[in-house]
């Protein structure tokens, strides 16, 4: 079982809706990732915190999702007005200090936009 | 810019072979780290085992080693005695530089089917 939780497992939205999902890091991982791996399993990379400060978005990030990871609340990503395109499996992942540190990965959101 | 490239798509292998996986990789740095993880059925996503640039001896933990040939920027996963349950999309990864705050880029994923 994954030590990094995600809610929920699944999530259907309408075009234009907001879609929402969480992330509980895994204790002591003071640095969280969120990517959205598609149909084809690229790994696209969102967003990433250390602790609640933004380290690096990307531009898509910036303009429809927003994210953040409050002191003592899991973190969340959001996406403010759903695309087709945005169906995808929303992966948040943790990881400890140190460059050769790894990934602990939560299961995951299904994000699907109709 | 740093980029992880899997070319085999898909590998179907014997309960009990050997499987080797291909992945190489680009990257302007001198010091990386290089990560491979598995994807079961169920979407979870594992860590395996990790290379880092600067050290010469292959990494090996459990059924699983790496091939690491640094001049060919290659970093191929070995998995011994391969189990039904090592079934799964296996990704290669890397990371350049030493912040743990710097993303991870992840190749495509290879297929790996095992029969019995």
């Amino acid at each position: 079982n994954s030590k990094v939780i995600q809610t929920p497992r699944y999530l259907v939205k309408g075009q234009g809706q907001k879609a929402k999902m969480r992330c509980i890091p895994e204790k002591g991982h003071p640095v969280v990732f969120w990517y959205q791996q598609n149909k084809n399993n690229e790994f696209k990379f969102l967003i990433n915190f250390q602790n609640q400060e933004v380290l690096q978005q990307i531009d898509m990030t910036e303009k429809r999702f927003s994210a953040e990871c409050p002191s003592n609340s899991p973190c969340s990503l959001e996406i403010q007005s759903s695309e087709a395109g945005d169906s995808a499996l929303y992966l948040c992942a943790s990881s400890p200090t140190g460059g050769h540190s790894d990934y602990t990965f939560g299961s995951g959101t299904r994000l699907l936009v109709i | 810019a740093q980029k992880v490239t899997q070319t085999q798509t898909s590998i179907s292998v014997m309960e009990k072979t050997t499987v080797t996986m291909d992945c190489v990789y680009e990257t302007q740095d001198s010091s990386y780290f290089l990560f491979w993880y598995k994807q079961t059925a169920s979407g979870e996503i594992v860590f395996l085992i990790r290379q880092d640039s600067y050290k010469k001896e292959n990494a090996t933990v459990g059924h699983y080693s790496l091939n690491f040939q640094k001049p060919k920027s290659s970093i191929g996963l070995i998995i011994t005695a391969t189990q039904i349950e090592d079934s799964a999309v296996y990704f290669c990864a890397m990371r350049e530089g030493y912040s743990n705050t710097d993303k991870v880029v992840f190749g495509t994923g290879t297929r790996l089917q095992v029969s019995p």
